[in-house]
């Protein structure tokens, strides 16, 4: 069961522009996960957002929440060609026991 | 370095035979999870396991088998029942219940079916 979808699916950009991905989620959470994967290779963790929180930083990244409207997004700001790579919003299973996936978007920049 | 090692990285099975993926990991995390990640899918939960001897079936476990005798390992059995078994497989670690904690992933383990 997939909790969480992103959107676009594929996003090419070029360097210094900004990208932004979003994820809309299904039932309540108490945070959501953004995760990074490079072609081939394992998740990296991102940025959690806890569902009392709008919004959050961390150096280019802005995570912002919406409870309301089940949804989050993820900028990158002046993006980079190293931030190529593919991009998933993850939430709790319905037991809070582990972490399910979106499907992911993925991000191509060029220089 | 504290972390998870998975091997080998690339595994080739032939059709009816079983294989055991390892998944090592050196951070004291009880929690230890398995996910497939096929193209277009993204990840999708076999298994997990909170606890030594203690494991429960995530959304796609037919065709999967786990062991968890040791804290520090999770191994998963691709079994001959599983017929499409051809994928990128990622084991992750965490906190005990701390599903609101970031989760640890080794670098995966390609397996294909000659």
């Amino acid at each position: 069961s997939q909790q969480g979808e992103e959107d676009p699916q594929a996003l090419s950009i070029q360097e210094g522009e900004n990208a932004t991905m979003n994820c809309s989620y299904k039932t309540s959470i108490n945070n959501l996960q953004w995760y990074r994967q490079n072609s081939g290779r394992g998740l990296v963790h991102l940025i959690l957002i806890r569902s009392n929180e709008r919004e959050k930083h961390s150096g280019r990244l802005r995570v912002t929440l919406d409870t309301s409207k089940k949804s989050s997004s993820l900028l990158i700001t002046a993006s980079r060609a190293a931030d190529t790579a593919s991009y998933f919003c993850a939430t709790a299973n319905q037991a809070g026991t582990a972490l399910i996936f979106g499907k992911g978007t993925t991000l191509s920049v060029s220089s | 370095d504290g972390g998870i090692t998975q091997s080998p990285k690339y595994l080739f099975r032939k059709e009816g035979q079983n294989v055991t993926l390892s998944c090592e990991q050196n951070l004291n995390h009880d929690a230890m999870y398995w996910y497939r990640q096929d193209p277009g899918q993204g990840l999708r939960l076999i298994y997990y396991s909170q606890i030594v001897n203690d494991f429960q079936k995530g959304d796609i476990a037919e065709g999967y088998s786990v062991s968890r005798e040791k804290k520090e390992s999770f191994p998963l059995t691709v079994t001959s029942a599983q017929k499409n078994p051809t994928a990128f497989y990622l084991c992750a670690s965490s906190i005990r219940g701390a599903v609101n904690l970031e989760a640890f992933f080794g670098q995966g383990t390609r397996l294909t079916v000659v």
